[in-house]
């Protein structure tokens, strides 16, 4: 079976660009949350989607956006890219909304120049 | 907010010993207390996880223990092997994760 996909894995953006990055959970999986991981942090909540809705938000700003499809894919979206947001970007799926397994993607690096 | 300390920042440890990484949170509401093993250039991988209603969870040469009252939980590794070397998370939360700011194993040969 396949495990969590992100795509693309590798990005390079201009500061004031915008860019938007893809997650197919694993199949069956409702629930779907993104994650911003700085180089040598933990990482950090940006958004959790379960049945389509909005579940949860993290602290990130407005120009971070993301959404959930019927089919449960998901997508994040950042505008006006700033050096700072330059990280890998993990995609989890899990089967329910709390308390359960979450299983992460291999990630997407993000680079601002 | 929820806030999750985690120890040490670095754990060198020789082959075969033990290795211990210790957490802490503050909200006693959580409920689910998981650890992630993250490998250079992948995403983490869950490795064991605890829920309140029990203490301690073992799993081959992996436990975790879990303390409410004094809210802090530990992951204990047994016998290291080489291939235990990576980067460990902590996490707590009952919905999204709040997660330490990671413990890098190094075992040496």
């Amino acid at each position: 079976d396949a495990g969590v996909t992100q795509s693309p894995t590798h990005l390079i953006k201009t500061r004031g660009q915008h860019v938007t990055l893809r997650c197919s959970p694993i199949s069956g999986h409702k629930s779907v949350s993104w994650y911003q991981q700085v180089l040598g942090q933990g990482p950090q909540f940006i958004f959790q989607y379960y049945e389509k809705e909005e579940r949860g938000r993290g602290n990130f700003p407005d120009r971070f956006s993301a959404r959930q499809f019927p089919n449960y894919s998901s997508e994040l979206n950042v505008n006006a890219l700033l050096l700072g947001d330059s990280a890998l970007y993990l995609c989890a799926s899990s089967l329910l909304l709390m308390n359960t397994e979450a299983f992460f993607g291999q990630g997407t690096r993000l680079t601002v120049v | 907010g929820e806030n999750v300390e985690q120890h040490p920042s670095t754990l060198s440890v020789q082959e075969g010993d033990s290795a211990v990484i210790k957490c802490t949170y503050s909200d006693s509401a959580s409920n689910y207390f998981p650890w992630y093993k993250q490998e250079l250039g992948k995403g983490p991988q869950l490795i064991i996880d605890i829920r309140s209603n029990v203490g301690e969870k073992k799993d081959q040469r992996i436990a975790v223990t879990l303390n409410k009252t004094a809210k802090h939980f530990s992951l204990h590794i047994t016998e290291t092997q080489p291939e235990d070397s990576a980067v460990y998370f902590c996490g707590t939360g009952n919905y999204q994760l709040i997660w330490g700011a990671g413990t890098k194993l190094i075992i040496k040969p």
